[in-house]
């Protein structure tokens, strides 16, 4: 059974970077579709993109200038930069495996919430 | 920015059948990508609930099934339990958006 597992900073000051983390387990980083989704408070769920093979990424349109998805295949983990973070960033950001099927997400950490405040 | 269209609530008295439909367009649910359902409980990570539009992964209840048609999309929960009360999301893939759309979201109530 695959595990994810999201890490970084709960708080994050307006106009930073955001680095988050994702520890897989029962899976390898190397092959297949690693996502990247979030969930501002009490709203719904937003995809911020994908890597595959460890090196070719997608990222959804109204996000891609200031994202970056990338693999750390030494220590199975892939990683999210988020850059000049506003207070409409703060949500719970979630590490999910693509499935076997098709585009569905099979797969998801527990999440963990990002704050953006001074 | 959601592109599939959900009622915002739904409810149901334990028991009852009810549905969550789905709307989409031509670049997703139209153009033949699937459509897949995720519960959430509060405080949870969402959860696969159906795969492939009606496809059930091992452990869900028999109790929920899943159909598609055209550009939309529909959820159905029969037997309705109070442990059934979450958030209900569907998802696709969008060609003009190179990605994954999710639905608005809707919230099963069990009166």
């Amino acid at each position: 059974q695959v595990q994810l597992q999201e890490s970084g900073p709960g708080l994050v000051k307006p106009s930073e970077t955001l680095s988050l983390t994702c520890t897989v387990s029962g899976d390898s980083v190397r092959s297949y579709y690693w996502n990247w989704i979030r969930q501002p408070p009490g709203k719904g769920l937003e995809w911020i993109g994908y890597i595959y093979n460890t090196e070719t990424t997608n990222y959804n349109p109204s996000l891609r200038s200031r994202v970056t998805i990338s693999v750390h295949t030494s220590k199975n983990q892939f990683s999210l930069k988020l850059t000049s973070m506003t207070a409409a960033d703060t949500a719970v950001y979630y590490c999910a495996r693509r499935g076997n099927w098709g585009w569905e997400l099979q797969d998801w950490g527990q999440g963990t919430l990002v704050t953006v405040s001074s | 920015q959601s592109v599939l269209t959900q009622p915002p609530s739904v409810s149901g008295a334990p028991g009852q059948r009810v549905t969550i439909s789905c709307t989409g367009s031509n670049s997703n649910i139209g153009a033949r990508y699937d459509v897949h359902w995720y519960q959430q409980l509060p405080g949870t990570a969402p959860k696969l609930l159906i795969y492939g539009n009606s496809n059930r992964p091992s452990g869900v209840p028999d109790r929920f099934s899943g159909s598609k048609f055209g550009t939309s999309a529909s959820l159905a929960i029969t037997g309705l339990q109070a442990e059934d009360e979450a958030d209900y999301y569907c998802q696709s893939y969008d060609n003009s958006l190179s990605g994954y759309v999710f639905g608005t979201g809707t919230k099963v109530t069990v009166l």
